[in-house]
């Protein structure tokens, strides 16, 4: 399968506990989104990320989220010190270039369940 | 004025019937509308796109018709079947920001009865 790879497809977290959710592009993909969908909601922009460089993080939460995309390995979203407010589906994205007309494709989204 | 506005939230279609989901924007820096697909479970997955400059574009039973000085646009889908049954996203991007993010509508769940 050389489509989007997420890990785990679905993670449980006491509060306070920290989430560390997994994205591996599309190969020969350099560009990597992340969307949180609520649930009954739509998707909404957390951040954008090409290798080693966060280009565009306006959609992430001020504290307790990060991001990397080292030059080995896959994408890593990070929620530190996890709410129940966290609860959500978190989709990545990927791209092979970060132009607005270049098609995303997306994974299948880790589902977080905040206990 | 960077929010997308889609409806229904939910539709019923009889099979064999045509689907109209419908989307407003307010930002006219918007140039590439994409619809995205998605299955219960699944990830979204895009459908077809349109940039402004096109009224309408086909791809089989999918339609996305556009209204550039009324900022709307339309998704039909014809001779919808029981397979088609699933949420339905649009989406608008800025050109300029060269970032490509996607900004999504709420989400249209379609239901087609056999």
């Amino acid at each position: 399968n050389a489509g989007v790879m997420q890990n785990p497809r679905h993670l449980v977290r006491r509060r306070g506990q920290e989430a560390r959710l997994r994205c591996s592009p599309m190969k020969g993909h350099s560009h990597v989104y992340w969307y949180r969908q609520l649930p009954e909601e739509g998707l909404k922009f957390m951040v954008y990320l090409q290798k080693e460089n966060i280009i565009d993080e306006s959609g992430m939460p001020k504290e307790r989220f990060s991001a990397e995309f080292p030059k080995e390995g896959p994408s890593i979203l990070r929620i530190q010190q996890v709410v129940r407010g966290d609860s959500a589906a978190y989709f990545c994205a990927s791209s092979p270039q970060g132009a607005a007309n270049q098609p995303q494709h997306f994974g299948d989204g880790t589902r977080l369940s905040i206990l | 004025q960077q929010q997308v506005k889609q409806s229904p939230q939910s539709l019923i279609v009889q099979k064999g019937g045509i689907s109209i989901i419908n989307c407003a924007y307010e930002n006219t820096a918007f140039d590439y509308f994409p619809w995205y697909q998605q299955f219960p479970g699944k990830g979204p997955a895009l459908l077809i796109a349109i940039r402004p400059d096109v009224s309408e574009k086909k791809e089989g039973r999918f339609t996305i018709s556009f209204n550039k000085s009324a900022k709307q646009f339309s998704l039909h889908i014809m001779d919808s079947q029981p397979g088609d049954s699933a949420t339905y996203f649009c989406a608008a991007t800025f050109g300029s920001s060269n970032t490509g993010k996607l900004i999504f509508g709420q989400g249209t769940t379609l239901q087609v009865k056999p």
